[in-house]
């Protein structure tokens, strides 16, 4: 069964600080991974595909198909940064699977 | 050139009431998804639908919620005799098929809380 797991509910970090949000799937073919950024009672953002490798405001995940993760990194978090963030993946059918989500809280 | 857009952005019911959440996909978008997220909690798959079809309804608790998306109009999510647990923020999302790599477009939610 596909499963996607955020481990961690809540992240506190510094502005200018690293953070890193970790993100862990099971799924039986090749999964497409995606990050998405939920601000405050809002809708949901694409923030990064993993088949586009780019960069979003400074954010970047890698597929590590060995490790079956996909986590979340920026090397200097701004306050702009605190958000809810969900790791997701798409089965065959091209719906979405989310994982429980990871609220970022960057304090100055 | 507007993208989901779902109403009513927020509605109070009492319990045993009705519910009726709507979504407009973006224009020609034929496959429709609703999630459900609660306080404190993710978002959790309920429907995946096409034009008159359920493709996916595994995530729909099996009483009192239903969902359609019939050939003109909106996809309509329907929440009968709600109670408290029911108080949730309702998300439609919309893509133009089902193949893999499409990206899927967010409304902004719906926002029911039941009293």
């Amino acid at each position: 069964a596909q499963r996607v797991t955020q481990p961690e509910k809540l992240l506190s970090v510094f502005k200018g600080a690293p953070v890193e949000l970790k993100c862990n799937y099971s799924y039986s073919g090749s999964p497409e991974l995606f990050w998405y950024v939920q601000y405050s009672r809002q809708r949901l953002q694409l923030l990064l595909r993993h088949i586009s490798r780019e960069s979003i405001k400074g954010f970047t995940a890698d597929l590590n198909k060995g490790e079956t993760s996909f986590h979340l990194k920026k090397p200097f978090a701004q306050e702009e940064d605190s958000a809810m963030y969900y790791c997701a993946l798409t089965d065959s059918w091209g719906k979405l699977q989310f994982g429980a989500g990871t609220q970022v809280v960057v304090t100055p | 050139n507007a993208g989901v857009m779902q109403n009513p952005r927020h509605l109070v019911r009492r319990r045993g009431q009705e519910a009726r959440l709507r979504c407009s996909p973006v224009k020609g978008h034929s496959h429709v998804y609703w999630y459900r997220q609660l306080p404190e909690e993710g978002l959790k798959f309920m429907v995946y639908l096409q034009k008159e079809n359920i493709i996916d309804e595994s995530g729909m608790p099996k009483e009192r919620f239903s969902a359609e998306f019939p050939k003109e109009g909106p996809s309509i999510l329907r929440i009968q005799q709600v109670v408290r647990g029911d108080s949730a923020a309702y998300f439609c999302a919309s893509s133009p098929g089902q193949i893999s790599g499409n990206t899927i477009y967010f409304g902004e939610g719906s926002w029911l809380t039941v009293v």
